[in-house]
């Protein structure tokens, strides 16, 4: 299976910043990429898929990035209600796999 | 508005069954692939099984092989989980998910989950 890494664990961030996130590939996964957001207690939402396709209803300061093994979601001006724990996927390899997550918090 | 609802979760014990269903509406379930992502306590997700537009082809992660089976209706919009020979470690919250759409029935490069249910809750305990 192929292995997500994500980086950092865990972001500390307060209203107005850019945040940046990355997800590592173990293996080029063709930009076969999706990011989710997910809220305690609630089921993940997705954001992003194929690297950098904003989901219907996403806000545009979300976006996504990269290629081969390295990707990138970038929120540009962190909001309220983005605190929130954050996983990429990959689906380029059966079976699909998720990062272990980042937890945006204050 | 789509919608996902799953049901059958529960208190099950070691080595036991439980079925868990999930019911699609507000969108064409035929065009769609369905999937289980399960998230344990306090830890991240986790795709464990999916099923091809046409209920033909499906598919599950090692750690469940040979002990889940998914299945599909989709004249009732319906997408199953028969899970036996349950763990400790299958306790989790149970996800239905969709992929992209794929009207075409040619789905990889859409095998994101789009649509998620609220999850059903799974414990596994004697």
């Amino acid at each position: 299976d192929i292995q997500m890494t994500q980086s950092p664990s865990t972001l500390s961030a307060s209203v107005g910043d850019r945040v940046t996130i990355t997800c590592r590939a173990s293996q080029n996964i063709n930009s076969l990429l999706a990011w989710y957001q997910q809220k305690p207690g609630k089921a993940p939402k997705l954001l992003i898929y194929k690297t950098s396709n904003l989901e219907s209803g996403v806000p545009s300061r979300f976006s996504g990035s990269g290629g081969g093994t390295e990707f990138t979601l970038a929120i540009s001006s962190l909001q309220p209600d983005d605190f929130a724990t954050y996983y990429c996927q990959q689906y380029n390899s059966y079976s699909w796999t998720f990062g272990q997550g980042t937890k945006v918090e204050i | 508005e789509v919608q996902l609802m799953e049901s059958g979760g529960g208190l099950v014990q070691p080595g036991g069954s439980r079925r868990l269903s999930c019911i699609g509406s507000g969108f064409t379930f035929s065009d769609y692939e369905m999937n289980w992502v399960r998230q344990a306590p306090g830890k991240g997700l986790e795709w464990i099984s999916n099923i091809s537009t046409s209920e033909t082809v499906s598919g599950h992660a090692d750690s469940v092989k040979g002990r889940f089976i998914i299945s599909r209706d989709n004249a009732k919009n319906a997408v199953y989980l028969q899970m036996n020979n349950l763990r400790v470690e299958d306790t989790a919250v149970y996800y239905c998910a969709t992929g992209g759409p794929c009207p075409s029935g040619v789905c990889q490069t859409v095998a994101y989950f789009q649509y998620w249910g609220q999850g059903t809750g799974v414990t596994v305990s004697s």
